[in-house]
């Protein structure tokens, strides 16, 4: 299977842990995207790399959360503290590099479901 | 950045054409219409996307309208496995030109038997 792969699949943790979860993106995708997803609500933006540098975070990133893109392949995404509200599921999508960013199809991986007790 | 409207829900009967609407009233010339769906627990799947001319694939068709104000996707033979969220998407681009998706809450699509 060649698409973007995330893991761990499921993670429960009790409050205050840390987790983190990696993503594996497409073979050559230059751009990385990192989502998260709370029950009935559609997936929400938290941070962007373009190779190893990330170029964008969201609001929805506190200070708890940080994302890692080393040689610009797979990337992590780390939730210190955890706490009740972060449990949701978080997912990973990748893109290729072409000339502009209007015409871009990303591909997401299965996500890793969070649950913080 | 030009935001979607799509009605919440709706169903379709297995074998007949699966309909989907979606309002994007204030899109701009240049900005695509992106169709993502997502099966319960499972990663949103890539459908298909369009400018301005109609769009068909191996899974879908996208109609766009002349003035880009609305675009219907269409399953031309719905399956029950075509059950899921479908999400009507147009680029909000970021301060670097991320393409950072809005999704939206999407329009539930059930299939009937």
């Amino acid at each position: 299977d060649t698409g973007v792969s995330q893991n761990p699949r499921h993670k429960i943790t009790k409050r205050g842990q840390n987790v983190t979860f990696r993503c594996d993106p497409i073979s050559e995708h230059n751009r990385l995207y990192w989502y998260r997803q709370t029950l009935g609500q559609g997936p929400e933006f938290l941070t962007y790399f373009q190779n190893e540098a990330q170029l964008e975070k969201s609001r929805l990133l506190s200070d708890r959360f940080s994302a890692e893109r080393p040689k610009g392949s797979f990337s992590t995404l780390e939730i210190q503290r955890t706490e009740q509200g972060d449990s949701a599921m978080y997912l990973c999508a990748s893109s290729p590099a072409r000339g502009g960013f209007l015409e871009e199809t990303q591909y997401f991986g299965p996500g890793t479901r969070l649950l913080v007790l | 950045d030009a935001k979607t409207t799509q009605p919440p829900s709706m169903d379709c009967a297995e074998g007949r054409a699966a309909n989907l609407p979606c309002n994007h009233s204030t899109i701009s010339g240049n900005e695509y219409v992106y169709w993502y769906r997502q099966i319960h627990s499972q990663g949103p799947q890539y459908i298909i996307h369009g400018l301005k001319n109609n769009e068909t694939n191996e899974m879908a068709s996208l109609i766009i309208t002349e003035d880009r104000k609305s675009s219907t996707l269409i399953l031309p033979h719905a399956t029950l496995r075509d059950t899921a969220v479908y999400y009507c998407i147009v680029r909000v681009g970021g301060q670097t030109g991320a393409n950072n998706l809005f999704f939206g809450t999407g329009t539930r699509l059930t299939v009937i038997p």
